[in-house]
């Protein structure tokens, strides 16, 4: 089975500084994670996603993710937060196995940037 | 680019009503996902479709049912609503050989 893990409800940021909302993941095989962020009442829009190769993924909006293998973490990082970035951030994990799988999402992490 | 379309945006019905939510997927993608995503809450995998067969099931309940159709867009009906169902309702395709997921902007639907 698959499951995702983000153990902050809430980050608190002031604008200009780095953000960083955690994720960490369990799954049999070679994960793919993918990070969304949802503004209210509005679609998933996706960020990134690690499937193979270099560990730190660059994403839209200036967002990256570092995959650890080890520590089975994806923890989504941006060097300097907006206002504009205030929203619901979903870290999410499927498994591959060479066919169509489900996407498992974690609870959410809501990130406040303050001016 | 064509995106997922998911009709309708918004829906309310009452109590015992039976709603149907429809998926049309990005063009050649022949996979779709659905998931529901009540207030508050991280969106749950309730059942998805490859080449218009059932590829796997989550919590869905029994009133719900789906499918796939020939043009593979994908409807959702459910029967005898319940006020908890009361939710967003998302729909993803993937393609051939695809790693990606792409979402639609979802259905709200508001049971009275």
């Amino acid at each position: 089975a698959q499951s995702v893990a983000q153990p902050e409800d809430q980050v608190n940021v002031a604008e200009g500084n780095p953000l960083t909302v955690k994720c960490t993941y369990s799954v049999s095989g070679n994960p793919y994670l993918f990070w969304y962020v949802q503004y209210p009442n509005r679609g998933l829009q996706f960020l990134l996603k690690y499937i193979t190769g270099d560990n730190l993924v660059k994403g839209s909006y200036g967002f990256e993710a570092e995959f650890n293998k080890s520590q089975t973490s994806f923890h989504l990082k941006k060097p300097s937060a907006l206002v504009s970035d205030s929203a619901l951030y979903f870290c999410a994990v499927s498994r591959f196995s060479g066919g169509y799988n489900k996407l498992i999402f974690g609870a959410g992490t809501r990130l406040a940037v303050h001016p | 680019a064509a995106g997922v379309i998911q009709s309708p945006r918004h829906l309310i019905k009452e109590k015992r009503e039976t709603a149907t939510l429809k998926c049309y997927p990005i063009p050649r993608h022949d996979t779709v996902y659905w998931y529901q995503q009540g207030p508050g809450q991280d969106p749950q995998f309730l059942i998805s479709f490859y080449e218009k067969m059932q590829s796997d099931k989550g919590s869905i309940p029994d009133r719900f049912s789906a499918q796939q159709f020939s043009d593979y867009h994908s409807e959702l009906n459910m029967s005898s609503l319940e006020l908890g169902d009361s939710a967003l309702y998302f729909c993803a395709s993937q393609g051939p050989n695809s790693d990606g997921y792409t979402f639609g902007s979802g259905t709200r639907l508001t049971v009275v």
